[in-house]
């Protein structure tokens, strides 16, 4: 079965340190994958999308995250964290069962990012 | 502002009741899909429309439906809730840019 993994629930920064958040998958055939930001009382907002190409994928807000085939990883990271960077985090996989689309999502369970002053 | 409205913001309902929620997508975007939000199952996909037709059905309850009308907007239909139905439902949109677009969603609280 397809599945996304976030295996920490929360992770804590100093503000000014670099962050990871970490993210496994496990799913048939090439992944598209995708990392969402949730801000309290909003809905999720669209940071950076793998599908092909370059291993490491730079998003919104100066994040990125690395691709790792052998690792079926997906890390999102940032070098310089940002109190306002403090939010809830979801990695997500392109469920293979919906064909083309992009938006047939398996979501992980989110990972409450807090980052400190 | 994603440009997806979702009414209510808030919605408190007894058990055996029926509601209506409704979506307006992004302008132009002609895809819609809905999810689930609850603390024990996360975020689920329930079902997806593209310029009016079903074109992909998720995790979603058969007291549950949905529509897409001709100007795009989208309703999800539930209907004999239950205790467990409470939870956060999101709208999201695609079409222009990458990614999906999200609402801020309808916070159903069945009582």
């Amino acid at each position: 079965a397809q599945s996304v993994a976030q295996p920490e629930d929360q992770v804590n920064v100093a503000e000014g340190n670099p962050l990871t958040v970490k993210c496994t998958y496990s799913v048939s055939g090439n992944p598209y994958l995708f990392w969402y930001v949730q801000y309290p009382n909003r809905g999720l907002q669209f940071l950076l999308k793998y599908i092909t190409g370059d291993n490491l994928v730079k998003g919104s807000y100066g994040f990125e995250a690395e691709f790792n085939k052998s690792q079926t990883s997906f890390h999102l990271k940032k070098p310089s964290a940002l109190v306002s960077d403090s939010a809830l985090y979801f990695c997500a996989v392109r469920d293979p069962n919906y064909g083309g689309s992009q938006g047939n999502l398996i979501f992980g369970k989110g990972t409450k990012l807090s980052v400190k002053p | 502002d994603s440009g997806v409205t979702q009414t209510p913001k808030h919605l408190i309902t007894a058990t055996g009741q029926r509601v209506t929620l409704r979506c307006s997508p992004r302008s132009g975007d002609l895809s819609v899909y809905w999810y689930q939000q609850s603390l024990d199952q996360g975020l689920q996909f329930l079902i997806q429309y593209y310029n009016g037709e079903e074109r992909a059905k998720g995790n979603i309850l058969e007291r549950f439906s949905a529509q897409q009308f001709p100007d795009l907007h989208s309703e999800l239909n539930l209907s004999s809730l239950e205790l467990g139905d409470s939870a956060l439902y999101f709208c999201a949109s695609s079409g222009r840019g990458p990614g999906l677009f999200f609402g801020s969603g309808t916070q159903l609280s069945v009582l």
